[in-house]
């Protein structure tokens, strides 16, 4: 299955901090995104990664992508209160997007 | 601009009642949709998808149907509930001919007692 796997499963940071999470998979993907999830609401989509780039960026969100090591990292950088929520990766090889259970976020002020 | 609508917010229903949850987009034509469900604390199953009137794929066997009588909307139905159909359920959409970015509904937290 190409389902992420994101770890840790929960973090706690310091309002400030920076938060790193890893997600991995197991097959072949086209592209790898991240969603974020705030408590009983839908998912937003954040960054979308193709299978042939290694980084990129979006405001403070960044993210990298190792095909070899079927693995990627999300980084928030100088978190912020509204950060607290639960992260996915979805891995993606045609119209599925296969989540994990995802990383839940909480900054602390 | 887009956007999706769901219907309803939240619905308690008891065992072996019938389900129906409507799900609308606006501001596209011909999206691909997904029906999704969330388990408490868990990852995004998906249910089925649709790209496209009457096409439906199921990714599951299950007690849930899909049906997508029209461009833009989507309704996951059931004949008889069972306990395990708890949960939170996501509609999204995405672009005709891409998979990629999904935009997902507010959700329904539909509790089956």
């Amino acid at each position: 299955s190409q389902q992420g796997e994101e770890d840790p499963q929960a973090l706690s940071i310091q309002e400030g901090e920076n938060a790193t999470m890893n997600c991995s998979y197991k097959t072949s993907i086209n592209n790898l995104q991240w969603y974020r999830q705030n408590s009983g609401r839908g998912l937003v989509h954040l960054i979308l990664i193709r299978s042939n780039e290694r980084e990129k960026h979006s405001g403070r969100l960044r993210v990298t992508l190792d095909t070899s090591k079927k693995s990627s990292s999300l980084l928030i950088t100088a978190s912020r209160a509204a950060d607290t929520a639960s992260y996915f990766c979805a891995p993606s090889n045609d119209y599925k997007l296969s989540f994990g259970a995802g990383t839940t976020v909480t900054v602390r002020a | 601009s887009q956007t999706i609508h769901q219907w309803p917010a939240t619905l308690v229903q008891p065992v072996g009642s019938p389900l129906s949850l409507e799900c609308t987009v606006e501001g596209t034509s011909n999206p691909n949709l997904y029906w999704y469900r969330q388990a408490a604390g868990r990852g995004l199953q998906l249910l089925f998808y649709s790209v496209g009137i009457g096409q439906i794929s199921s990714e599951v066997p299950q007690n849930l149907s899909a049906s997508r009588p029209q461009d833009r909307q989507f309704i996951l139905s059931s004949k008889k509930l069972l306990l395990s159909d708890s949960g939170f359920y996501l509609c999204a959409w995405s672009v005709m001919g891409s998979h990629n970015e999904q935009f997902f509904g507010p959700g329904t937290r539909l509790t089956v007692l």
